[in-house]
């Protein structure tokens, strides 16, 4: 397994402002991904960020939203920009670990940060 | 893309029974199916999971299913504990880039154990 710790654990923010969330890792990883989960939901894939190149984003997601940087293997952030309190929901890491099978492997999850936006 | 159907949304059943918790998914390319576990305010946990080659796996109390199929999986727990009760996601990927797709996840089950 590995640990993932991600900065702010919880916040609460003014509408049109804007927040980083950071994901550190303790181990090699191939990939890491951001979710978003609003409350009482599902995890929505936001992008998978990619180290040194633009993140790759799903759809209903855009760059100039959802800024994400990847400078190495093992850190990552996500910047939530302009917020309004729709944006409010637990903001998810993920990463699959180095040494992960051919097939796609095990995700693991930081502790999310819970984002409160007013 | 992919879409993750979960049913039931909610679950109840009484202590030492089995629950079953069924998902489809609709593109035929994915190959790996995981379940996680979410207790409340805490970050989901894998459980089990299984890849399109295998049609059964388990774990203990803990059973996966695939028909490829019909394109649906399935997760039995056997001899529910009080411990059990959290709510439950079922995912898939696609292996098209050697492991760089992301998981879709279904909308998850609330799984209730009653005593």
């Amino acid at each position: 397994s590995a640990v993932i710790s991600q900065k702010p654990s919880r916040d609460i923010c003014q509408r049109g402002t804007s927040l980083t969330i950071q994901c550190q890792v303790d181990s090699q990883v191939t990939m890491m991904f951001w979710y978003r989960q609003q409350p009482g939901q599902s995890l929505t894939l936001i992008a998978t960020a990619n180290q040194g190149s633009e993140a790759t984003y799903e759809s209903g997601f855009v760059i100039d939203k959802f800024p994400i940087s990847r400078p190495n293997l093992t850190f990552s952030t996500l910047t939530v920009s302009n917020m309004s309190p729709e944006d409010s929901s637990i903001y998810l890491c993920s990463v699959r670990l180095a040494g992960s099978s051919f097939f796609a492997g095990e995700l693991f999850f930081g502790e999310g940060s819970r984002l409160t936006v007013l | 893309g992919e879409n993750v159907e979960q049913h039931p949304s909610t679950l109840s059943v009484q202590e030492g029974d089995s629950a079953v918790i069924k998902c489809t998914y609709s593109d035929s390319a994915s190959n790996y199916f995981p379940w996680y576990k979410q207790e409340l305010g805490k970050r989901p946990q894998l459980i089990i999971d299984i890849r399109s080659n295998v049609g059964e796996k388990k774990d203990q109390r803990i059973a996966v299913t695939l028909n490829k199929t019909a394109k649906h999986f399935s997760l039995h727990i056997t001899e529910t504990q009080p411990e059990d009760s959290a709510v439950y996601f079922c995912a898939a990927s696609s292996n098209s880039g050697g492991g760089a797709d992301g998981l879709t996840f279904g909308k998850g089950t609330h799984l209730i154990i009653q005593p």
